[in-house]
């Protein structure tokens, strides 16, 4: 069946370094979400990619859309204590054409102050 | 603008008993999505709706599960006969339109005893 993986599953971070989580799809996807959940909430929405190759930057944190439209990837620069949380990212698959997200496992970042 | 709101927050129920979920989307929206959410694991789909109509509900058991999506009122999310593997936190999202953004709810915690 069709699955979002994400990498690493966890993460701690000295704050000031940099993060990087990637998430791959067995198929091809017609978009990819990005959300933060922080614990104990709710996830919250960063950020859409939609075209092939497409990246884009919000403050510290940069997104890419893969060529092939089968992973991402989020990169946050010089981490500080309020990016604490979990990562996941949430595609719709192309083959289905549903407006069926599948989050992927997600990535748990701890900043280290 | 109130954002999504879910009742009750949590909920305890025993062994047998039904378990009833309420999610408003925020105002404006028509598309209603469900997701359980195990503890350390990601969101995993159960039913889109869009207004009094199920779009998709390949995510759902086929058994003592069932959503809908009323004309006037909140989503509603039934569970029967609750079983301790039921215990989770489900979260509801809306949004105005396809493959938009979604808006997460706080969620209800669900344990049942």
């Amino acid at each position: 069946g069709q699955q979002v993986m994400q990498i690493p599953q966890y993460q701690h971070v000295q704050e000031g370094e940099d993060f990087t989580t990637y998430c791959n799809s067995s198929t091809t996807l017609s978009n990819i979400q990005w959300y933060k959940q922080r614990p104990g909430g709710h996830p919250v929405f960063l950020i859409q990619l939609v075209k092939s190759g497409e990246v884009k930057k919000q403050k510290r944190l940069t997104f890419q859309f893969g060529e092939a439209k089968k992973n991402s990837s989020l990169h946050i620069t010089a981490t500080q204590t309020t990016d604490v949380g979990t990562y996941f990212c949430a595609g719709t698959m192309h083959q289905t054409g549903a407006n069926n997200l599948f989050f992927g496992t997600g990535t748990r970042l701890t900043v280290i102050p | 603008n109130a954002g999504v709101m879910q009742n009750p927050r949590h909920l305890v129920r025993r062994r047998g008993q039904e378990a009833r979920l309420r999610c408003s989307p925020m105002k404006g929206h028509s598309h209603v999505y469900w997701y359980r959410q195990l503890p350390e694991e990601g969101l995993k789909f159960m039913v889109y709706l869009q207004k009094e109509n199920i779009i998709d509900e390949s995510g759902m058991p086929k058994e003592r599960f069932s959503a809908e999506f009323p004309k006037e009122g909140p989503s509603i999310l039934r569970i029967q006969q609750v079983v301790r593997g039921d215990s989770a936190a489900y979260f509801c999202a809306s949004s105005p339109r396809q493959n938009n953004e979604q808006f997460f709810g706080p969620g209800t915690r669900l344990t049942v005893l």
